[in-house]
């Protein structure tokens, strides 16, 4: 159980263009998704806070025009790089929070990986 | 502010070595730890976890134990095996009410037959 999956899991992407990624919880239901962001051989980086039904919490320093994120449904939150540039290439990382769970119990996503040329 | 620190790696084991990859933490309260692994092309699983001070996480063969008078979390294994391979993050949440993680840099395992 608590299976979070990522779509696409790489994108190929020319510059200026946007790219939207998915990230599902398969089987529950979290009203809170972490987006992260992983540069090689570093740590995660927290960019937003997905919650389910309202505006996104984005960290200090990430531009919320450039990473719009969308929390629809209780399954799904979709991150969308606008206008993507090569310094966006990165690995994102998704994770979902189970309703009724504290933030502590995290279930991450495979990460997708984004390449703009 | 929280932060987390890592032993720099890769490190690097012949098969059925004995594994240590240190971690200290700075946090205030008292937070929860984590280990998690994360393969090649794949995102982060929880390997495992500690709640309290003296409490041992265990998975898989890998353990730590949350040591309060060393705000440490070191991980040990045994006898690590080549699928151990992959890059291992300690983490921790719960500090100042604030349950977002905050992770280490990672530390790579390889491990060679």
């Amino acid at each position: 159980g608590a299976v979070v999956s990522q779509h696409p899991s790489w994108v190929i992407c020319k510059s200026g263009t946007s790219v939207k990624i998915e990230c599902r919880s398969l089987d529950f239901q979290a009203t809170t998704m972490f987006w992260y962001r992983q540069f090689p051989k570093q740590s995660l980086m927290l960019m937003a806070t997905s919650n389910e039904g309202s505006k996104a919490t984005y960290e200090q320093g990430v531009e919320k025009d450039k990473f719009l994120i969308n929390h629809a449904s209780l399954t799904l939150s979709t991150l969308t790089v606008t206008s993507a540039h090569p310094e966006d290439s990165s690995f994102y990382i998704c994770s979902a929070v189970p309703v009724g769970q504290g933030s502590e119990t995290q279930y991450f996503g495979p990460g997708t990986r984004l390449l703009v040329l | 502010g929280n932060s987390v620190t890592q032993m720099e790696g890769p490190v690097t084991l012949s098969e059925e070595a004995f594994l240590t990859i240190n971690c200290t933490y700075t946090a205030t309260g008292y937070p929860s730890l984590f280990w998690y692994v994360q393969y090649p092309g794949e995102g982060l699983q929880l390997l495992l976890k500690a709640t309290k001070a003296d409490d041992k996480g265990s998975n898989k063969g890998f353990e730590a134990t949350y040591r309060k008078e060393t705000t440490s979390f070191h991980l040990e294994k045994g006898s690590v095996q080549v699928s151990d391979s992959a890059v291992y993050f300690c983490a921790l949440s719960g500090s100042g009410g604030s349950y977002i993680p905050t992770f280490g840099r990672g530390t790579s395992l390889i491990v060679h037959p």
